[in-house]
């Protein structure tokens, strides 16, 4: 069964401080792998697309890790700031005659002062 | 428009009254799903377009909900004798053809329903 889990559900951190989300999945044919944040009140919007070459890829303050061996990915999240709080959800595509996504439940990450 | 446009984007209506919520995908982007999110829940996947090929309706709750899309177009979700339980928001995704895209999903902002 095509399964996308993430941890931790919820996290806080102090603003400035580093943190990493975890995504682990079980979906093949595996296609690529996404992250996305979603605002409180907003739509997700993609952060990074990694596929099954790549190890690592960054995006400003993220960096999403993918061990295609293991099925897992992470996003770090450096020297976090108070608009990084927000839903980050994994997402996983598998190529089945198009493309079938399946979502991950997201992880609520909230930045205090 | 540059994006996904959504509307309403908020409903509020009376249990067993009909809704209806629109979706204006990208120009160009060939396949278009639909989504709920319940308050502090992750993604649900409801149905999904492509071209003009049969819709993928595996995630619909019920048979008070169905969506229709006329070609590559704007989608109508219509959710029949709302329940108190339907009150989410509904977020739709467009995407360009699945031959050439990378599988980025492209969100609307959402319709938030709440029914009374």
């Amino acid at each position: 069964k095509n399964q996308v889990e993430q941890s931790p559900q919820s996290l806080i951190i102090l603003e400035g401080k580093n943190c990493t989300l975890q995504c682990n999945y079980t979906v093949s044919p595996f296609s690529n792998l996404r992250w996305y944040k979603q605002d409180t009140g907003r739509g997700p919007v993609s952060l990074t697309i990694m596929t099954f070459s790549e190890n690592t890829k960054s995006n400003g303050r993220y960096t999403a890790t993918l061990d295609a061996d293991t099925k897992q990915s992470s996003l770090h999240i450096t020297a976090s700031q108070l608009s990084d709080s927000a839903s980050y959800i994994c997402v996983v595509s598998a190529v089945t005659g198009g493309f079938k996504t399946i979502f991950g439940a997201g992880t609520r990450l909230f930045v205090k002062a | 428009g540059a994006g996904v446009s959504q509307s309403p984007s908020n409903k509020v209506t009376e249990k067993g009254k009909d809704v209806e919520l629109r979706c204006d995908p990208i120009s160009g982007h060939t396949a278009l799903y639909w989504y709920r999110q319940r308050l502090g829940q992750g993604l649900e996947f409801l149905i999904y377009f492509q071209g003009n090929s049969a819709p993928d309706k595996s995630g619909l709750p019920s048979d008070r909900f169905s969506a229709e899309r006329t070609g590559e177009s704007v989608s109508t979700l219509t959710i029949q004798r709302t329940q108190q339980e339907d009150s989410a928001v509904y977020l739709c995704a467009s995407t360009p053809a699945s031959g050439s895209n990378t599988g980025e999903l492209f969100f609307g902002e959402g319709s938030r329903l709440t029914v009374l």
